[in-house]
């Protein structure tokens, strides 16, 4: 596989649920990145790894728990969701923080009941 | 706070016909970027742009930016179905923080 790929495509998820999105990118980049997108909203950085560190939260709220064990690997873990979280999660990479465009995975679309 | 305004919003666009998105920004920036995304698929990157006055051309998009402005153009030359997807510019600084513009869904018609 090639570029950013990201698991699943679509969840439905219960508020009471934990169920988490995975995120693989084969471009070797160190950085990596969460973005959220709504319907009729500018797409909203949620947060930033570097070299497996996390260098941005963007007042993300607890419910939703980043891990990136790798540079290669990052995971949003998910967890008594709201039903306005319900959206299109977008996984981006780029070769380091700051340096170069960035690479977007096709997203997992969520939907909370 | 970096802000991004993208316009139109929305644009139904008549093939054969040339039109532009503009994207403004609030404060200054050294690069941005134009994606195209189509429905349910992944941002695609279109152009950077990273100097004043750097204009970039692919088949029939060109995008040019003017840094004092604060002010990018996609100009699309005669329009074709396939151009229907939305755009998004995006805008950032030194500090890789891109500041996303709401998009313009382009609809292209016979």
């Amino acid at each position: 596989e090639t570029g950013v790929t990201q698991t699943p495509r679509h969840l439905v998820m219960g508020m009471t649920n934990k169920k988490s999105l995975k995120c693989e990118q084969h471009l070797g980049h160190n950085a990596m990145y969460w973005y959220k997108q709504s319907a009729k909203k500018p797409l909203e950085l949620m947060f930033v790894y570097n070299f497996k560190e996390q260098t941005e939260n963007n007042s993300v709220p607890s419910r939703f728990s980043p891990e990136c064990p790798n540079s290669s690997h990052l995971f949003l873990h998910l967890h008594t969701l709201q039903p306005e979280d319900s959206a299109l999660y977008l996984c981006a990479s780029s070769p380091g923080q700051g340096a170069g465009e960035l690479f977007f995975g096709e997203g997992s679309r969520l939907t909370v009941l | 706070e970096l802000k991004v305004e993208q316009n139109p919003l929305f644009l139904s666009m008549q093939e054969g016909k040339n039109y532009t998105i503009y994207c403004n920004y609030s404060t200054t920036s050294d690069r941005l970027y134009w994606y195209r995304q189509d429905p349910g698929k992944s941002l695609e990157s279109l152009f950077v742009l990273l100097s004043n006055g750097a204009v970039k051309q692919e088949g029939r998009l060109m995008a040019s930016l003017d840094t004092k402005a604060r002010l990018s153009t996609l100009h699309i030359t005669a329009a074709v179905h396939d151009l229907s997807a939305t755009y998004f510019c995006a805008v950032g600084r030194n500090d890789y923080k891109l500041s996303f513009g709401a998009g313009t869904t382009v609809t292209v018609r016979a």
